[in-house]
């Protein structure tokens, strides 16, 4: 079963403007990742959230954690180009061998 | 650097072939992944392994196995490749108790 659900499916902005995506899950969680996905590549991690945290920052990157909405938010700041990308989030149940359980990922279109 | 790597970027194998894909890392990690993504349903894990000769069954196995004979390679294989395997494979690694993950740049393998 799909435990993050990204919000929206898609998104295009401009450059220089935020772009915001969303993360609804549906049980308990040790903590919240997100990842990007350049197109037809494999996926690196961003930042990770803890469930005893509320907000964290990286950079251009600011990620925050409702764990009674049970919902994250990735926003991205003054966005690039080069931001081109697919965002997942993973959640990590605290289950056996640290398996996470991934959304299906918001498509992010920054034009120049 | 963690390094993961797979053996194919692409593949393409016949119906009813037996496939195997490859994935070393290079950092020593105990745990590893094998993930099938395709559009609109996000990344869905197939096995993984938390030590050597150990495995799991993640969401979807069927049609799948694993082998983990050495720590650094994890090895998913296609006994009998159907048309409905045809899909993008990520492997993963990552520290045991550390939630993230490290991935390869992915195999995209058509099955005709």
């Amino acid at each position: 079963s799909q435990q993050g659900e990204e919000d929206p499916q898609a998104l295009s902005i401009q450059e220089g403007e935020n772009a915001t995506m969303n993360c609804s899950y549906k049980t308990s969680i040790n903590n919240l990742q997100w990842y990007r996905q350049n197109s037809g590549r494999g996926l690196v991690h961003l930042i990770l959230i803890r469930s005893n945290e509320r907000e964290k920052h990286s950079g251009r990157l600011r990620v925050t954690l409702d764990t009674s909405k049970k919902s994250s938010s990735l926003l991205i700041t003054a966005s690039r180009a080069a931001d081109t990308a697919s965002y997942f989030c993973a959640t990590d149940e605290g289950t056996s061998g640290s398996r996470l359980t991934f959304g299906e990922g918001t498509q992010l279109t920054v034009n120049p | 650097d963690v390094k993961v790597t797979q053996s194919s970027r692409y593949l393409v194998k016949r119906t009813g072939e037996k496939v195997f894909l490859e994935c070393v890392q290079d950092m020593d990690h105990e745990n590893m992944f094998w993930y099938r993504q395709d559009p609109g349903l996000g990344l869905r894990l197939i096995y993984f392994s938390y030590d050597v000769k150990m495995k799991e069954k993640g969401d979807i196995p069927e049609g799948y196995s694993v082998s983990r004979e050495k720590k650094e390679r994890f090895s998913l294989i296609l006994e009998s490749a159907s048309t409905n395997q045809t899909s993008m494979y990520l492997c993963a690694s990552s520290l045991a108790g550390i939630a993230q993950q490290y991935f390869g740049p992915g195999t995209r393998l058509t099955v005709t």
